[in-house]
């Protein structure tokens, strides 16, 4: 069966201080891979998703990167961190979708609670 | 650009009592729409799609493409359906836009 891996569970960062994040997969290959923020009151807010390894979209312009190097590994990272980076990071992953094909069940991880202080 | 609005941010009833939660979407093309539920302490998860029309855990929704809308709803909550419900439409590409989240307690 598939899984997937968020670490770490909770992380406190000083503002200006390096960020990174990983997600990994487990029992797929090829998936489409996704970063959420989820805030209070604005719910998921789609920040990167890619499709292959190398390919990556951003959703919206931000202080974050994110980086696939491996089929079923994703990573969010940040040079500097400011305040505003604070929040609820998820990764989600679906099945390769075929063209013209319905879009498929996403899979989140556990999540990530940044707190930036 | 699609957009999905889920009007009510809380939403509290009693138990026994019907339940709904209501979501609109914007999309010119033919959209496909999906409710997911995030309980305390658990993963966000699909709860249902339009495209299944089925009854997951006695909740259902109808797309209504003319209001376009996807409300969902039960007719009878129990406790055990507090949780988030995000309301979440898919377009022709590989990616989900997510409403702003409903949160529902039910009260004993």
């Amino acid at each position: 069966s598939q899984t997937i891996h968020q670490w770490p569970a909770t992380l406190v960062q000083p503002v200006g201080s390096p960020l990174s994040l990983e997600c990994t997969v487990e029992g797929t290959s090829n998936p489409n891979l996704y970063w959420y923020r989820q805030a209070a009151g604005r719910g998921l807010q789609l920040l990167f998703y890619s499709v292959g390894i190398g390919q990556i979209s951003s959703e919206v312009p931000q202080n974050l990167s994110a980086s696939r190097p491996q089929d079923r590994q994703f990573i969010l990272s940040s040079k500097k961190l400011l305040l505003s980076d604070s929040g609820f990071y998820l990764c989600a992953w679906s099945q390769f979708r075929t063209s013209g094909g319905p879009s498929n069940e996403q899979f989140f991880g556990p999540g990530t609670r940044l707190t930036v202080l | 650009a699609q957009r999905v609005t889920q009007p009510e941010k809380l939403l509290s009833v009693f138990k026994g009592a019907p339940v709904e939660l209501k979501c609109n979407y914007s999309y010119s093309g033919s959209p496909e729409l999906f409710w997911y539920v995030q309980y305390s302490r658990q993963r966000l998860q699909l709860l249902l799609r339009h495209i299944s029309r089925e009854s997951i855990k006695g909740f259902t929704a109808d797309l209504n493409k003319g209001e376009t809308s996807f409300h969902l709803k039960k007719p009878f909550a129990q406790e055990e359906d507090s949780a988030m419900y995000y309301c979440a439409l898919g377009a022709n590409d590989y990616k989900l836009s997510f409403g702003a989240g409903t949160t529902v307690t039910v009260r004993a």
